[in-house]
């Protein structure tokens, strides 16, 4: 299982507001970066999957880019809604392995 | 596109009664099957994944074993609960191929009083 952080933990963004957070990955025999969205009594539902260096996506107001030289990823969401509550959770793939090893999440709380 | 199923979707169990969990899958064949936990306050911890029909990899040691007796049926059992086994536990499913993304079922809570 590799080793993956997110930071920060949780935060509080205010309506409207733009903001963004880190994932940060083993660099060596990578494979693909994922970010799902996990929203209270639901299950995780995937964002994005980036496998270049240097990819970005886009869906609505969110986007992430990725560094697989320095073992990163951004997401960014742009005028936070309330909707935009949940925690977000990153997942690293290596070559050769079928498994996701997820970050403990950031939870995003937007307040009106 | 594959649907999971899960049951229960609450359970609460007394200390040291046995456990079964429910994992279908519909949509879909020879899918990677996976089983995660979260504990309060913590990310998804994997517990099991399988490949195949009887095929079982057990990430962490624990009283908790997994069983795949169909192509698209994954259980999560145990002998005798204790009280860290409380939690939340999801099941995913990864198909195509690829085998790339991951999609989750709607999850079961764990109670062990």
């Amino acid at each position: 299982i590799l080793n993956v952080e997110q930071s920060p933990q949780s935060l509080h963004v205010q309506e409207g507001d733009s903001t963004n957070f880190t994932c940060s990955f083993p660099s060596s025999n990578f494979y693909a970066l994922h970010w799902y969205r996990w929203e209270t009594a639901k299950s995780p539902e995937a964002l994005f999957v980036m496998t270049l260096n240097g990819d970005e996506k886009k869906k609505g107001r969110i986007s992430a880019t990725l560094n697989t030289k320095e073992g990163y990823s951004y997401l960014y969401i742009k005028g936070s809604q309330p909707e935009d509550s949940a925690t977000y959770l990153c997942a690293s793939r290596r070559s050769n392995d079928y498994k996701l090893s997820f970050g403990a999440g950031t939870t995003v709380t937007v307040r009106a | 596109s594959q649907t999971i199923h899960q049951w229960p979707a609450t359970l609460v169990q007394p200390v040291g009664s046995p456990l079964s969990l429910e994992c279908t899958v519909e949509g879909t064949s020879n899918p990677n099957l996976y089983w995660y936990r979260q504990a309060a306050g913590r990310g998804l911890q994997l517990l099991f994944y399988s490949v195949g029909i009887g095929q079982i990899s057990s990430e962490v040691p624990q009283n908790l074993s997994a069983s795949r007796p169909q192509d698209r049926q994954f259980i999560l059992s145990s002998k005798k609960l204790l009280l860290s086994d409380s939690g939340f536990y999801l099941c995913a499913c990864q198909t195509g191929s690829s085998y790339n993304e991951q999609f989750f079922g709607p999850g079961t809570r764990l109670t062990v009083l």
